[in-house]
């Protein structure tokens, strides 16, 4: 079983607002990625947690703001997003660091 | 630094006809080679995995791929494709410790009936 659980599958928000981003793994693994996706482009690593630690930022705005309450769960909260950050945000894990990545459904997220 | 050059942007095949995706791949060391699969509006599915040994890897829905270092390639073959298989295909690298996957822009893949 690989099954990565994202929720919302879809988002709208406003650029006031505050939302979230849900991801949950029941596979027991220790690293956990969230990565951005525009339109027709390939997948780009924003953060990764390994061991419930934030091991990599990739400079990503702080309106972005990642959390890892436990082993299982990966949240990404949101605030005073412009509409060029609406994309598909891909939440994924692997057993470790550097391990095979398995990949959720997605979270498609609109900003207007 | 690592990078991933996927040259086809777009393929289209008939189905049952065979089916070669190329990747290939700039790292210093030994990779970790990857390919994914993504249907329109969906997450990305793990098609199969090179981290090392035999260079000719299978992977699930009659997927293979063969790493060759001469050649710094990983293509991506299917001996008869599906109407299924439509779908954008990534390749990726993985090349450190944390986790950071280096996709190529990914090759459309259309099937004509």
């Amino acid at each position: 079983d690989t099954e990565v659980t994202q929720t919302p599958k879809h988002l709208v928000m406003g650029m006031t607002n505050k939302k979230s981003l849900k991801c949950e793994q029941h596979m027991g693994h220790r690293a956990m990625y969230w990565y951005k996706q525009k339109a027709k482009k390939p997948p780009e690593l924003m953060f990764v947690y390994s061991y419930e630690k934030l091991s990599i930022n990739e400079s990503v705005p702080s309106r972005f703001s990642p959390e890892c309450p436990n082993s299982s769960l990966l949240n990404l909260h949101l605030h005073a997003l412009q509409p060029e950050d609406s994309a598909l945000y891909l939440c994924a894990s692997s057993t470790e660091p550097g391990n095979t990545i398995y990949f959720g459904e997605g979270s498609w997220l609109t900003v207007v | 630094a690592q990078s991933v050059t996927q040259p086809d942007i777009h393929i289209t095949v008939s189905e049952g006809a065979s089916l070669e995706l190329r990747c290939n791949y700039s790292y210093g060391a030994t990779p970790y080679l990857f390919w994914y699969v993504q249907s329109p509006g969906q997450g990305l599915q793990l098609l199969l995995k090179y981290f090392s040994g035999d260079t000719l890897v299978q992977g699930i829905k009659g997927f293979e791929a063969e790493f060759k270092r001469s050649q710094s390639s990983f293509n991506l073959r299917k001996p008869s494709v599906h109407w299924s298989d439509a779908a954008e295909y990534f390749c990726a690298v993985d090349g450190g410790s944390q986790g950071n996957l280096i996709f190529g822009k990914g090759t459309k893949l259309s099937v004509k009936p």
